[in-house]
């Protein structure tokens, strides 16, 4: 299985918003709509930001959102701020047998 | 508070075996609701699904690492368990520990992670 396809970078200025994407196959992300995004700051654990496409876990800024269409699925955060500056990853439920993928990963830069 | 930590030895020999433990607290291991795992991150790389176990005892392997998996679990200890065969230096990652959906194996709780590296 392999792994999902993000853009290596993505930036903005504080206080617009950037958006990021994931583009898998129909084995994954464009047959269930279980693609989450995690966000990861150097050094630190992976933290949950998105599930099921576009639900928020408790605690997250509602600048945070999911989207998805087809096999892509989409990652927007809006009103940048500079601890929003990490790497971001999307997974995929990807069946029985493969059970989940995650992708190549995105580092968003505020400029 | 669910809490996750990962432990076993930073630094083993290619070819030997890796052994790691996941102590699970705030939470049993027992529970019928989550699924439990393990996620690996190579050095300035992506993060791969490794393994999970339910409940039951069920367990689920990545296929290109399947023959040189295995996970176990130790409910009296509240601690579930991986082991990694054959090691070679591309199994060098922080290795991470993770609450699982237990039915889409989505990681909502991770450990701190430990680095292992595998070098002579």
């Amino acid at each position: 299985q392999s792994a999902l396809t993000q853009p290596p970078s993505a930036s903005g200025s504080p206080g617009q918003s950037v958006t990021i994407s994931c583009t898998g196959t129909s084995s994954d992300v464009g047959t269930y709509n279980y693609v989450s995004w995690y966000q990861q700051h150097p050094g630190k654990a992976p933290k949950l930001m998105i599930y099921e496409v576009s639900k928020r876990p408790s605690g997250v800024p509602d600048r945070f959102s999911g989207s998805k269409s087809g096999n892509t699925a989409s990652l927007t955060v809006s009103g940048l701020q500079a601890e929003d500056e990490a790497e971001y990853y999307c997974s995929s439920y990807a069946g029985n047998n493969t059970f989940r993928v995650f992708g190549t990963g995105t580092k968003v830069t505020v400029l | 508070q669910l809490q996750l930590q990962e432990s076993g030895p930073g630094l083993v020999k290619p070819s030997e075996t890796l052994s790691l433990t996941c102590t699970v607290s705030g939470g049993s291991i027992s529970s019928s609701s989550y699924s439990w795992g393990w996620i690996r991150q190579p050095p300035g790389k992506g993060l791969e699904w490794v393994a999970t176990i339910y409940d039951s005892g069920r367990t689920y392997y990545n296929p290109s690492l399947k023959s040189r998996l295995t996970v176990s679990e130790d409910t009296s200890k509240n601690q579930f368990s991986l082991k990694v065969s054959s090691l070679t230096a591309a199994d060098t990652a922080v290795y991470y520990c993770a609450r699982l959906d237990y039915y889409t194996a989505r990681p909502d709780y991770w450990g701190q992670g430990t680095l292992v590296t595998v070098s002579s």
